[in-house]
């Protein structure tokens, strides 16, 4: 059964703290993707990854950054959290970017409390 | 750029009634359509998917087809269960390097 494995389901950390959020997948997936998910905003994209070391700004990175050295592990980083960052955020794969008909699969999420 | 959007929730229903969920899109090109669930407490999953015009999605009594006439995406139920509540959302991935873009989503509440 495939499986995208996020590290915590919950965290609460304070302001101005610097923020991991790990992901995992074992599917042998090259894309990669962290998306933050608000209530009546849907999923807005923050950084995606197509291979190892190799990352891209979504619609909203600010205050974001990614790291992926190893091709089944991809990681979102709160530079310095601050309160609007509190999210639920959520972790996907899929194959490569070439082909567009192939599906997401997604973690079950992280929900971030920053205070 | 791309887009997608869906009804507003939340959508309350009966048991057993017909469920619509309405989505239409902006692409250019020719792009996939998705129906992603996500239950409470969990992450999304896949419900069905498009891959081109006049193609029909169907999964566990749920169907959607792809209109490029009207860029719609509809998704359908004949009849709903308590256990369809959850939120569901409407995405499309084009030419955009394979990311999937989302509509906000639609809540849906089926009460016994």
């Amino acid at each position: 059964d495939v499986k995208v494995t996020q590290s915590s389901r919950y965290l609460v950390k304070r302001t101005g703290e610097k923020v991991f959020l790990e992901c995992v997948q074992d599917m042998d997936h090259e894309n990669m993707f962290w998306y933050r998910q608000d209530p009546g905003l849907g999923l807005r994209l923050i950084y995606f990854s197509y291979d190892v070391k190799m990352k891209e700004k979504g619609d909203i990175p600010e205050g974001y950054s990614v790291s992926r050295e190893k091709k089944e592990r991809f990681s979102l980083i709160l530079e310095s959290a601050s309160t609007n960052q509190t999210s639920m955020y959520l972790c996907a794969s899929s194959l490569a970017a070439g082909t567009k008909y192939t599906e997401a699969f997604f973690g079950q999420g992280t929900r971030l409390t920053v205070v | 750029g791309d887009s997608v959007t869906q009804m507003e929730g939340p959508v309350t229903l009966s048991e057993e009634a017909f469920l619509t969920i309405n989505c239409t899109y902006t692409a250019t090109g020719y792009p996939s359509l998705f129906w992603y669930v996500q239950y409470p407490g969990e992450g999304l999953q896949l419900l069905l998917k498009a891959t081109k015009a006049d193609d029909k999605g169907s999964n566990k009594g749920f169907e959607a087809t792809y209109r490029k006439e009207t860029t719609s995406f509809h998704l359908e139920k004949g009849s709903v269960q308590v256990s369809d509540s959850a939120v569901y959302f409407c995405a499309l991935k084009g030419n955009q390097g394979g990311k999937l873009i989302f509509g906000q989503g639609t809540e849906l509440s089926v009460k016994p």
